[in-house]
């Protein structure tokens, strides 16, 4: 089962912040938080991750809180193309298992004009 | 730089059947994983190969199996094939087999079974 918790839906206007939560309340002190967006009948892409700081790229940012319980990812400014599903993954830290991540439902973000 | 290949994009096979789908992994990149998404859930790990070994596998059945070749190429193998395993079938490649590494997904292959 998927450690993860996200709402199943959100709607964004067109350059405005898209804020997508996820809870991970039992997150291990090593493990990282992933993000992974799947535009329709397309693979999965990788967006960002972190393990306990903030962490900003060009395609987004990742606040994680302090108890690292939650986090939320940031797209600054969405556009149209940025309708995906987003998914938020606790990433299985094992190191035989690097490879494993467990996907959940994922949010459907939908960026209107 | 050509980023993950999978072929065949699109199939059609019948019940009972065999498949083998394969699987290019980014040049450099050692460890392959699969995945399955069915319509409308998110992908399920299958397995994963690093450096020819199997390091991982899912909760999937004998039927399902694969393998890793001396390029780092991977085929997935499905026999039997039942209705159910009608799904995209994604392949994913990166650098290393653990620790805090990036997963670069391909585009999948889409089986039908009827």
């Amino acid at each position: 089962d998927a450690k993860t918790t996200q709402p199943p839906s959100m709607d964004c206007a067109e350059g405005r912040a898209a804020n997508l939560p996820c809870n991970h309340s039992t997150i291990s002190g090593n493990e990282y938080v992933y993000w992974y967006r799947q535009i329709h009948s397309q693979g999965p892409q990788y967006i960002i991750h972190g393990l306990k700081n903030n962490e900003t790229n060009e395609m987004a940012s990742l606040i994680i809180t302090e108890d690292r319980k939650s986090s939320t990812l940031i797209l600054p400014h969405a556009t149209l193309r940025d309708t995906a599903v987003y998914y938020c993954i606790v990433r299985v830290s094992v190191e035989s298992q690097g490879g494993k991540l467990i996907f959940g439902q994922g949010t459907e973000l939908s960026v209107k004009p | 730089d050509a980023g993950v290949t999978q072929s065949p994009t699109h199939l059609i096979k019948t019940r009972g059947q065999q498949v083998t789908l394969r699987c290019s992994p980014i040049s450099g990149h050692k460890s392959v994983s699969w995945y399955q998404q069915v319509l409308g859930q998110g992908p399920q790990f299958i397995f994963q190969y690093y450096e020819k070994e199997e390091r991982g596998r899912g909760n999937f059945p004998d039927r399902f199996s694969a393998r890793q070749f001396p390029n780092y190429s991977s085929e997935l193998n499905v026999n039997a094939l039942l209705l159910g395993d009608s799904a995209l079938y994604l392949c994913a490649s990166s650098l290393v087999g653990h620790g805090a590494n990036v997963l670069t997904f391909g585009a999948g292959s889409r089986l039908t079974v009827l």
